[in-house]
């Protein structure tokens, strides 16, 4: 398997644009999660879902953020209107999930975005 | 919060063991410890795992104490690709989410 794959892996941006970051989770991985990592706040969980289905999106920053899971095979993190604030690194993982007992988080490379 | 407390920062000399230290001293009986680590400009891999005896992989071994309240990442032989950010983490058997706390910066030194 070739992984978690993000797309793009670098976006720069201007403020007020729309930005959309993509997310190919491990095939059969039922659990999927979008962090965001900046140097003051470390890694931040965003949002998972379970099953396409999204379980907690407490860790969203505001509703500038939205995240979907139309398919088991690819999931969304759109940011509108970006702003400078938002540049950081934005990692999505997955795990096979289903409750497992012990269960491991595979990452994807990240997509780094500028909001210039 | 992240339900552990890891050291900012720890130097070991290239061919050398290096332990990462990790308190979890809030952990509850079905709690695994995960080890976790991020390669500059990577996303975070996991290393290994373990609930209460010690666990070996091909990557490092992992030393729990027998009260749980803390544990020991070893990397046997520290080379300078091990240079990274160590994440220790508790996370309940019925848990999605992993909590990532700040970390142990690891630097091998030549």
């Amino acid at each position: 398997d070739a992984g978690v794959i993000q797309s793009p892996r670098h976006e720069v941006t201007e403020m007020g644009q729309e930005v959309t970051l993509r997310c190919k989770p491990i095939s059969g991985h039922n659990s999927l999660f979008w962090y965001r990592q900046t140097m003051m706040r470390g890694l931040e969980l965003l949002i998972y879902f379970n099953n396409n289905v999204p379980i907690d999106d407490s860790g969203m920053p505001e509703d500038r953020f939205s995240a979907k899971m139309p398919n088991a095979s690819f999931s969304t993190l759109k940011i509108q209107p970006s702003e400078p604030r938002d540049s950081a690194v934005y990692f999505c993982a997955s795990q096979p999930g289903n409750g497992r007992a012990v269960d491991i988080q595979y990452f994807g490379a990240g997509t780094r975005l500028s909001v210039l | 919060d992240a339900k552990t407390t890891q050291p900012p920062s720890m130097d070991c000399a290239e061919g050398r063991a290096a332990n990462l230290p990790c308190n979890h001293s809030t952990i509850s009986g079905n709690e695994y410890v995960y080890w976790y680590r991020q390669i500059h400009s990577q996303g975070p891999q996991y290393i290994i795992h373990g609930l209460k005896n010690n666990e070996t992989n091909e990557m490092a071994s992992l030393i729990i104490t027998e009260d749980r309240k803390s544990s020991t990442l070893i990397l046997p032989h520290a080379t300078l690709r091990d240079t990274a950010v160590y994440y220790c983490i508790v996370r309940g058997g019925r848990d999605d989410k992993i909590i990532f706390g700040k970390g142990t910066r690891l630097h091998i030194l030549p």
